[in-house]
């Protein structure tokens, strides 16, 4: 099966540590994407990466870091200095070429920080 | 970057038409409207898409005027299962798809 798969579905760690969310694809996508959800909030974009060794900052990179350095796989580091980490973390990818080309989501990561 | 608004909320009962407006006055023109589906603690998934006047899929139409300022998600005859959040997304020609927060559907018994 084609998709995207983003892993682990829980994730518990302590203040202060580094956790790293892993996202892979195979609908060989050349553009990927990291986004995080507050409860009852929209979707806010963490990064985004058009080409392997290459990404972007979004609207909240702060406190975040990524590596591209394989096409299907994009994965986020939510480091100690994140203020406030607890959140529901959301993997995209899409093709790119197209004006109309549509974003293909995982089933998110929900990370708690205790 | 186009700014889409929509309303926070929309109650319906089950076999109603539901309509959901979202504005993007800002709308670029080679821009198209995206309307995003997404269920509590999953992904969200595409619904529909369009460059103008209406489009039709086996799950929704989407409505866009000539001024293309606005568009309209229509769900016809909705289910439970149809309670949701619906967001409108205009492509701003980045591949940035920048996600507002959304319009949340009840649809009620």
């Amino acid at each position: 099966d084609g998709g995207i798969t983003q892993s682990p579905k829980y994730l518990f760690r302590k203040e202060g540590q580094n956790v790293t969310l892993s996202c892979e694809q195979n609908l060989n996508h050349d553009a990927m994407y990291w986004y995080r959800q507050d409860p009852g909030q929209g979707l806010r974009l963490i990064y985004y990466s058009q080409i392997v060794n290459d990404f972007q900052k979004g609207d909240i990179a702060e406190g975040y870091s990524v590596s591209r350095e394989k096409k299907e796989s994009f994965p986020l580091t939510v480091t100690s200095a994140q203020k406030n980490p607890t959140a529901f973390y959301l993997c995209a990818s899409s093709s790119l070429g197209q004006a109309n080309t549509e974003a293909f989501f995982g089933q998110g990561t929900r990370l708690t920080v205790v | 970057l186009a700014k889409t608004t929509q309303p926070i909320s929309m109650d319906s009962y089950e076999g109603q038409e539901v309509n959901i407006t979202c504005s993007h006055n800002n709308i670029a023109t080679n821009d198209y409207i995206t309307w995003y589906q997404q269920f509590p603690s999953q992904g969200p998934r595409f619904i529909i898409q369009g460059y103008k006047t209406k489009v039709t899929n086996e799950v929704a139409s989407l409505f866009i005027p000539a001024d293309r300022k606005s568009s309209t998600l229509s769900l016809p005859r909705v289910s439970l299962s149809d309670t949701a959040v619906y967001y409108c997304l205009v492509e701003s020609g980045t591949y940035k798809y920048i996600f507002g927060t959304g319009t949340r559907l009840k649809v009620l018994a």
